[in-house]
């Protein structure tokens, strides 16, 4: 069964550092998601992506935080300067359809990025 | 906006009992509705969802769900637990307007021999 992929799995990094989580969503998907879940905390959602630019995004998601599908099968999510409170665990999401077609709606996740920040 | 509540922090059942995880949804349209499970160190499962119809859904693993539109709820139900369905479980719902699902906080489940 196809699913949704994420490297690395666990992402240490220091304060102020660039970081850049990957995944390679179901081939057939159009529709791609960033969620984060903090320790402990429920899962928000960050952005979602269509046809090479932000279709949503959560007030979470700021101007430090960006997308990219650099090529038919990544997509990913950098985070220009980290900071502690970005410590989270951040699960990629495809689907193969939006709202407008219930049927097809739901979201695949990734198995997640723990990302650290010290 | 859509929210989600989940009243059960965690629950703990022996194995072989029935289970129901409680969830409510506050929305004002019919809701897109799911539930997902997390084993540790895994990611997001879905185990069945709900968009329109026969308001009992029947998902993986041995499990249902009802949709009561009255009571805003959506619970998730299981005849006989497995010590394998130990882990932590999140509704979320969709909306008719945006691509985001909003989760709820999510209901740990713990099983005893």
């Amino acid at each position: 069964e196809p699913e949704v992929t994420q490297t690395p799995s666990h992402q240490v990094t220091q304060m102020g550092q660039e970081v850049i989580l990957r995944c390679v969503p179901i081939s057939n998907h159009l529709y791609f998601y960033w969620y984060r879940q903090i320790l402990g905390q429920k899962v928000e959602f960050l952005v979602s992506f269509y046809n090479n630019e932000i279709s949503e995004k959560s007030e979470i998601f700021d101007d430090q935080f960006s997308v990219e599908r650099p090529d038919g099968s990544n997509f990913t999510l950098k985070i220009r300067s980290t900071k502690l409170e970005d410590s989270a665990m951040y699960f990629c999401a495809s689907s193969v359809s939006s709202h407008w077609d219930r049927g097809n709606y739901e979201q695949y996740f990734g198995p997640g990025t723990r990302l650290t920040v010290t | 906006a859509q929210s989600v509540t989940q009243p059960d922090i965690h629950i703990t059942v022996s194995e072989g009992a029935s289970l129901e995880l409680r969830c409510n949804y506050s929305y004002g349209a019919t809701p897109y509705l799911f539930w997902y499970v997390q084993s540790p160190g895994q990611g997001l499962q879905l185990l069945l969802k709900y968009f329109s119809g026969d308001t009992l859904v029947q998902g993986i693993k041995g499990f249902e769900a009802e949709f009561k539109r009255s009571q805003s709820s959506f619970n998730l139900r299981k005849p006989s637990v497995h010590w394998s369905d130990a882990a932590e479980y999140f509704c979320a719902v969709g909306n008719n307007y945006g691509q985001n699902f909003v989760f709820g906080p999510g209901t740990r489940l713990s099983v005893l021999p």
